[in-house]
């Protein structure tokens, strides 16, 4: 089945710098790579996601790049905010169809 | 339009017991999803169930757990004589078809004790 390597496990970086997180998955099959944030207490929110037929996407402050030969994807977030802090997390989609694998998550912490 | 919704938020109980994990889907959407958080874990699969059917349940453990969504109401995460390892938080998410982004509730914090 699918495994999903996501690196780094904790990044701090200063408000207005760049964060980068990797992802590298197995199944060449799968085609679909969401990136998920989740909050203290709350459950994890979409927010971005890419198909296999795409490159790279971009949406303000954020964008998701895609390798399909190497198998990994990145997520980019660029003018980082305190408001960024969070956990976040790669997901790619399962080659039968429907369920996500998730990586094991990156904590995010933008200092002012 | 209402997100997914979990209930209960938290959830205690003791060894032995049997706790009842409740997840309505957004509305329109027919694909329900169980997933097992553990403290400062990623997201584990449990179990992809559509109306009536369920799709994949290989992350289920083999014994004590079981999961529904019938045709009318909510899907139901049932443990069954739970122990101190089922603590966890347990996500349900809801898509309108397989190919679709997975959408999440808050969750249900079960604590064993």
């Amino acid at each position: 089945g699918e495994n999903v390597e996501q690196h780094p496990s904790t990044l701090s970086v200063q408000e207005g710098d760049s964060a980068v997180i990797k992802c590298t998955y197995s199944d060449s099959a799968s085609n679909y790579f969401p990136w998920y944030k989740q909050e203290l207490g709350k459950g994890p929110q979409l927010i971005i996601d890419i198909r296999s037929n795409v490159g790279e996407k971009k949406d303000q402050r954020i964008a998701v790049t895609l390798n399909k030969t190497a198998k990994h994807f990145s997520l980019h977030i660029t003018e980082t905010q305190p408001e960024d802090s969070a956990v976040y997390f790669c997901a790619a989609s399962d080659n039968q169809g429907g369920k996500l694998i998730f990586g094991q998550g990156t904590e995010l912490s933008v200092k002012p | 339009n209402a997100g997914v919704m979990q209930n209960p938020r938290h959830l205690v109980r003791r060894r032995g017991q049997e706790a009842r994990l409740r997840c309505s889907p957004m509305k329109g959407h027919s694909h329900v999803y169980w997933y097992r958080q553990l403290p400062e874990e990623g997201l584990k699969f449990m179990v992809y169930l559509q109306k009536e059917n369920i799709i994949d349940e290989s992350g289920m453990p083999k014994e004590r757990f079981s999961a529904e969504f019938p045709k009318e109401g909510p899907s139901i995460l049932r443990i069954q004589q739970v122990v101190r390892g089922d603590s966890a938080a347990y996500f349900c998410a809801s898509s309108p078809g397989s190919d679709s982004p997975l959408h999440f509730g808050n969750g249900t914090r079960l604590t064993v004790t």
